[in-house]
């Protein structure tokens, strides 16, 4: 059964505490995995898209990489408007789309 | 550009009857996708158009819900008759490349009593 699992569900982080947040999956041919941060009232933002095993991308404090697994998004230093709820989803070969349910970032100041 | 434009931004309907969503994505974006959101389910891809044209609405609940998209600046989400399950924030989205980068409005919430 094609899922995906994001862990762990809440993270509270002090100001410059870095930390990684998990998003493990299973899916038939994997075409691509995205990131997206959402913020409460809003629609999700897109960060990033990963296609392969191995590939990582950055963006100022995050960075993604992407496994045969799982994706993990590292936060480097992290400031409290990085605070937001981050999705994790993948398309597989049959392009149905598949998200978690996100991780809940909260990062005191 | 404005961005993805939903509306309206909230709705409040009786069970039975019938409602509409609506979306402008962003000019020049030729992909356009519907989702929903709810606690218990998180983020669901209901369908998505490229060119106008539905690609894949496996992700329709039910025949209750329809979606057209008469030309590439208007998308109609359409749930007749609504259900108190619908409760959700419905969300529009565009990209030119597919699902990557696509972004999203501001979202829908619906509420059926």
């Amino acid at each position: 059964e094609d899922q995906v699992t994001q862990s762990p569900e809440a993270l509270r982080l002090q100001e410059g505490e870095s930390s990684s947040l998990n998003c493990s999956y299973t899916v038939s041919g994997l075409r691509g995995l995205f990131w997206y941060r959402q913020d409460p009232g809003k629609g999700p933002e897109f960060l990033f898209t990963l296609y392969s095993a191995g590939e990582e991308k950055e963006k100022e404090r995050l960075k993604a990489t992407l496994t045969k697994k799982e994706s993990f998004l590292h936060i480097t230093a992290p400031k409290p408007e990085d605070s937001a709820t981050y999705l994790c989803a993948v398309q597989a070969a049959s392009n149905q789309f598949y998200f978690g349910t996100g991780t809940s970032l909260t990062v005191i100041p | 550009d404005a961005g993805v434009i939903q509306s309206p931004r909230h709705e409040v309907t009786e069970m039975g009857q019938e409602v509409t969503l609506r979306c402008k994505p962003i000019s020049g974006h030729d992909y356009l996708f519907w989702y929903r959101q709810t606690m218990m389910r998180g983020l669901e891809l209901l369908i998505y158009f490229n060119n106008n044209v539905p690609i894949d609405d496996s992700g329709m609940p039910e025949d209750r819900f329809s979606a057209k998209m008469p030309n590439a600046s208007f998308s109609t989400l359409k749930i007749q008759p609504s259900e108190p399950r619908d409760s959700a924030v419905y969300f529009c989205a565009s990209s030119a490349r597919g699902n990557t980068e696509a972004f999203f409005g501001q979202g829908t919430r619906l509420t059926v009593v």
